[in-house]
C-alpha cells in the first residue's frame, strides 16, 4: 500500500487537449511535490504545494498548474498537451514539519500518454 | 547547474554476485542524499537516506551506501544480490535546502537467477 493514490492510472488525450490528474497524500502529511518521469528517465520537480500554495517550482511552462485542496489533496493541470508531455506524472507527499528533507511518499503515477 | 548522475542506465548480474551503483552530484555545498527502489508495478520507495554523521549508511534490504564528500560520491552496495533485487534505482538529492528532489536517470538492475 504506496499511502499516496494517484488517479486516474492511466490516460490518453490528444494535443491540445487539456488534463486533471489528481493526487491523496498519504494520511499525516501536508505537502504535496508533483514530478514528471519521462521514458529511460529519472523523475523531474514540476512543483510543491503547502497550505494551498506553490513554494517552489521546477523549470516547467505555465501550461502546468497545480492546486492544493484544505484536506491536503492536490491535482495537475496541463493544458495544451504536447506530444512531450507524453510521460509518467508521479505525486509524493511529506511532513514538512519534519523538515525540508524529510523523505517523500510516492505514488504509483498517473501514465499520461498524448497522441 | 545542481544534477545528479548514475554511471550506468543497466547492470545485469547473477544471483550472489556483489552490486555496487554509482551515484555522482554536482553541488559544493549541504546536500542530503537518498537512494530510492522501483520493483516492477510498484511505486518509488526509500531504500535509504544519509544527511549527515557517519558517511555509510545502511538501509532496507541489506543494502549500504558510502557518502564520500571529496568524490560528490554516493554509491550504493549490496554484498550479494537476489533475484528479488531486480529493479529501477535511483540516486537523489535535496541541495541546499531546496524543497525539489533531484533525481539520477536511474539504473535498471537485472538479476539473473
Amino acid at each position: 500500500d504506496a499511502g499516496v493514490t494517484q488517479s486516474p492510472t492511466h490516460l490518453i488525450k490528444t494535443r491540445g487537449q487539456q488534463v486533471t490528474l489528481r493526487c491523496s497524500p498519504k494520511s499525516g502529511h501536508d505537502t504535496v511535490s508533483w514530478y514528471q518521469q519521462a521514458l529511460g528517465q529519472g523523475p523531474q520537480f514540476i512543483f510543491q504545494y503547502y497550505e494551498e500554495e506553490e513554494r517552489q517550482r521546477g523549470n516547467f511552462p505555465d501550461r502546468f498548474s497545480g492546486h492544493q485542496f484544505p484536506n491536503y489533496s492536490s491535482e495537475l493541470n496541463v493544458n495544451a498537451l504536447l506530444l512531450g508531455d507524453s510521460a509518467l506524472y508521479l505525486c509524493a507527499s511529506s511532513l514538512l514539519g519534519q523538515g525540508y528533507n524529510s523523505p517523500l511518499h510516492f505514488g504509483n503515477g498517473t501514465r499520461l500518454t498524448v497522441t | 547547474a545542481q544534477s545528479v548522475s548514475q554511471h550506468n542506465h543497466h547492470v545485469i548480474l547473477s544471483e550472489a554476485a556483489s552490486l555496487e551503483l554509482g551515484c555522482n552530484y554536482s553541488y559544493g555545498g549541504t546536500v542530503n542524499l537518498f537512494w530510492y527502489v522501483q520493483y516492477p508495478g510498484q511505486h518509488l520507495q526509500l531504500l535509504l537516506k544519509y544527511f549527515s554523521g557517519d558517511p555509510l549508511v545502511k538501509g532496507i534490504k541489506g543494502f549500504e551506501a558510502e557518502f564520500i564528500k571529496s568524490k560528490f560520491s554516493f554509491n550504493l552496495r549490496k554484498p550479494s544480490v537476489q533475484w528479488s533485487d531486480t529493479a529501477e534505482y535511483f540516486c537523489a538529492a535535496f541541495m541546499e535546502y531546496g524543497n525539489k528532489l533531484v533525481f539520477g536517470a536511474g539504473t535498471i538492475l537485472r538479476v539473473k537467477s
